[in-house]
Formats: structure tokens, C-alpha cells, sequence
């Protein structure tokens, strides 16, 4: 069974450009998270789909990040204009139903923006 | 607010046995994840416990207290590749959202001794 998938893996971009980063979740799984880790913090909840509703998405930053989840399959996380914070690692997880099952996360998509 | 406090960092010999420990203050508790993670991977699920007790998986072993607010992770027979972060996770959240968030401590880095 293929894990969670992210890409890209690593992206540069400069302050003021757009980048779209892509999760294909684990197959089955309804629930699909993004996170964030930037430079010495800790691991940071952005949202949380059920199939391709937004459940939760508290930790979202600010309006500059949208993510989507068109048919509940993949989910594209857009930055859009970038800033010099938004670099760290951002990171998908998914799980299948409800509480108590396992979250598996992906490698991540590092980001840089200078 | 939510905190969870873990040591930054530890060292171990192989074939020793090392406990990290795991204190948290949060909003809500539904389980507590150890999750191992290798320099640019993915974090690696070990543990899941959201019953006080402990919970044994070969070498690695989670215990929780619900009261206290504490947990840890015990690692026996210590490898070299047993060298990464562990990072310690609280699940919280609403029903309707599933209590499927994680809050995340900063992660310990173990390093492994010959």
C-alpha cells in the first residue's frame, strides 16, 4: 500500500510568488491534514478535510494560504503571494474514519522563499 | 492554551534502554501518538495510547497517565538506527471534527552511542 505522497519535495521560490503544493493521501481515507513546521517550532495543525469538506481549518495562517480537495482525492495547499515566513516544511497526514485510527503523514514539501 | 513539553535532546549507548518523557497541558485529550521521525522523512507512527497504562511493541513501549498529564516512550536493546526524533502528539478536537487534531511537542533528538 503506497503511503502518503507529496510534491514537491523541495521548492525555492522568491518573496511575491505563487506556490502550489500537492498531497495524495493514502487510498480509502476520508480524513486528510495538512501541517507546518517552520524553523525550530514544532509541528503546527493548518487543516483538516473530511473527503473534500474543510472541517477544520483553524491553524490556517492567514488568507494568503488556500487549500483545496476537489472530488475528496488529492489536496493542493496554494501560497499565494509568499512571504519570507512561510518557509519551513509543510506536511500532509491522513487517516481513515474517525478518532482512534492512525494518522500517517508524508515526507513533506520543504519550502524555501528568499 | 495547549503545551507539551518533551526533552530537546538525549544521548544513549547501544543496547541501553532510554525513556522519553512527555508532558502536556492541553484543551481537550483524545490519545496521545509517538511518532518517530529520521532527518527528512516522514514521521513514523509508534504508539497510540489514549487509556492510562502502558502499551508494549517489541522494543519500544508507551506509557500513559491521564491525571498527571504525563506519558513516555521507552526504547530498549538501543540500535544505532534507533537515532532520530520522537516526538510526542496530543489528539484533540470536537466530535463533529472527528477529535482528529494533533497538537505537537517540539520533538527529543536521541542520539545513539556506540
Amino acid at each position: 500500500e503506497a503511503g502518503v505522497t507529496q510534491f514537491p519535495s523541495h521548492s525555492v521560490i522568491e518573496k511575491g510568488q505563487t506556490v502550489t503544493l500537492r498531497c495524495d493521501p493514502i487510498s480509502g481515507h476520508d480524513n486528510l491534514y495538512w501541517y507546518r513546521r517552520v524553523m525550530g517550532k514544532e509541528i503546527k495543525f493548518l487543516l483538516h478535510f473530511v473527503k473534500e469538506s474543510k472541517q477544520d481549518e483553524s491553524g490556517m495562517p492567514n488568507n494568503r494560504f488556500l487549500a483545496e480537495r476537489t472530488g475528496g482525492t488529492y489536496s493542493t495547499l496554494k501560497v499565494q503571494p509568499a512571504e519570507l515566513e512561510d518557509s519551513g516544511v509543510y506536511f500532509c497526514a491522513s487517516s481513515r474514519g474517525t478518532a482512534g485510527n492512525t494518522i500517517y503523514f508524508g515526507e513533506g514539501s520543504w519550502l524555501t522563499v528568499v | 492554551g495547549q503545551n507539551i513539553d518533551q526533552p530537546t535532546e538525549m544521548t544513549a549507548t547501544e543496547g541501553a534502554i532510554v525513556q522519553i518523557n512527555c508532558t502536556y497541558q492541553t484543551s481537550g485529550f483524545n490519545g496521545l501518538f509517538w511518532y518517530q521521525q529520521h532527518a527528512g522523512e516522514a514521521p513514523t507512527f509508534l504508539s497510540y495510547n489514549v487509556l492510562d497504562g502502558l502499551e508494549e511493541k517489541g522494543r519500544f513501549s508507551s506509557f500513559l497517565s491521564r491525571s498527571k498529564g504525563y506519558s513516555y516512550l521507552l526504547l530498549k536493546e538501543l540500535q544505532m538506527k534507533d537515532s532520530a526524533s520522537y516526538l510526542c502528539a496530543v489528539r484533540i478536537g470536537t466530535r463533529a471534527g472527528g477529535y482528529n487534531k494533533l497538537i505537537f511537542g517540539a520533538g527529543t533528538r536521541l542520539a545513539v552511542h556506540p
